[in-house]
C-alpha cells in the first residue's frame, strides 16, 4: 500500500519568513495529492492539491510543487501569519481508487508574531 | 456552505459497548467515509461507501467495524465492542465524486473516549 513520509514533524518560523513542509510518497500510481491544514480541535480543511500531470501550483501565498519521478511533493507558504500555525498534513491518493487518502503525519507549524 | 455533520461531538463509553457514531454527509454527495485520528497522531483511512456497498476498507477496519447508510441521509459507524485503543477522533467525509475530481469535505469529528 502507499506510504507517505513527512518532515519536519515541527517547524517554528518567524511572521514573514516562509515556511516548507516536505513529504515522499511510495505508490508509483498515486496521482492526487491534498494538503490539509488542521487546526487544534477541528477538522481537516483541505488548502491546497496538485495533481500529477502538473509540476507546480500557486494560490495566493501557498505554493505546492510535485516531483513525480523522485515521488517528493512540498507545499511552501510565503509571508507567514500567525494564523498560519497549525498542523498541516500531506497526503496522496490513487484516483483510480476510491479516495482512500493516505495522510502524512503531521507537521506542527507555529508561527512567531 | 452546506457541511458534513456529526454527532455526538464527544461519546463516552465503557469497553466492551457498542457506539454508533453518526454523519450526515452534503446532501449531494455519493461517497462517503470515515476517518480515524488518535490523539497527536496522522489521520488513518478507515472505509470508504458508495452505492449502499462498502467500496474499500483499511485493515484497521476489523469486524468489530461496520457502516450503514440506515436512510437517504445519516451514514452511521458501530464499534461493537469498544476497546481502550478506540479512543480516537473519528472524522465522517463526502465528496461528490471519487477519482480526485472532488473534494473531500471533513465533519468536525466526534471524540470518542473509552474507559
Amino acid at each position: 500500500g502507499e506510504n507517505v513520509e513527512q518532515h519536519p514533524s515541527t517547524l517554528s518560523v518567524q511572521e514573514g519568513d516562509s515556511a516548507v513542509i516536505k513529504c515522499t510518497y511510495s505508490d508509483s500510481a498515486s496521482n492526487y495529492f491534498p494538503w490539509y491544514k488542521q487546526e487544534l480541535g477541528k477538522r481537516p480543511q483541505l488548502i491546497i492539491d496538485i495533481r500529477s500531470n502538473v509540476g507546480e501550483k500557486k494560490d495566493q501565498r501557498i505554493a505546492v510543487t510535485l516531483n513525480k519521478t523522485a515521488k517528493h511533493f512540498s507545499l511552501h507558504i510565503t509571508e507567514t501569519q500567525p494564523e498560519d500555525s497549525a498542523v498541516y498534513f500531506c497526503a496522496a491518493m490513487n484516483s483510480g481508487g476510491y479516495q482512500k487518502v493516505t495522510f502524512g503525519t503531521g507537521t506542527k507549524l507555529q508561527v512567531i508574531p | 456552505e452546506p457541511e458534513v455533520t456529526q454527532t455526538p461531538s464527544h461519546q463516552v463509553t465503557q469497553m466492551g459497548q457498542e457506539v454508533i457514531l453518526r454523519c450526515v454527509p452534503i446532501s449531494n454527495h455519493l461517497y462517503f467515509y470515515w476517518y480515524r485520528q488518535i490523539l497527536g497522531q496522522k489521520v488513518e483511512f478507515l472505509v470508504s461507501f458508495y452505492n449502499n456497498e462498502i467500496s474499500e476498507k483499511s485493515e484497521i477496519f476489523d469486524d468489530q467495524f461496520s457502516v450503514e447508510r440506515p436512510d437517504g441521509s445519516n451514514f452511521t459507524l458501530k464499534i461493537r465492542s469498544t476497546k481502550l485503543e478506540d479512543s480516537a477522533m473519528y472524522f465522517c467525509a463526502s465528496s461528490e465524486a471519487l477519482r480526485g475530481e472532488g473534494e473531500a469535505f471533513f465533519g468536525q469529528g466526534t471524540r470518542l473516549t473509552v474507559v
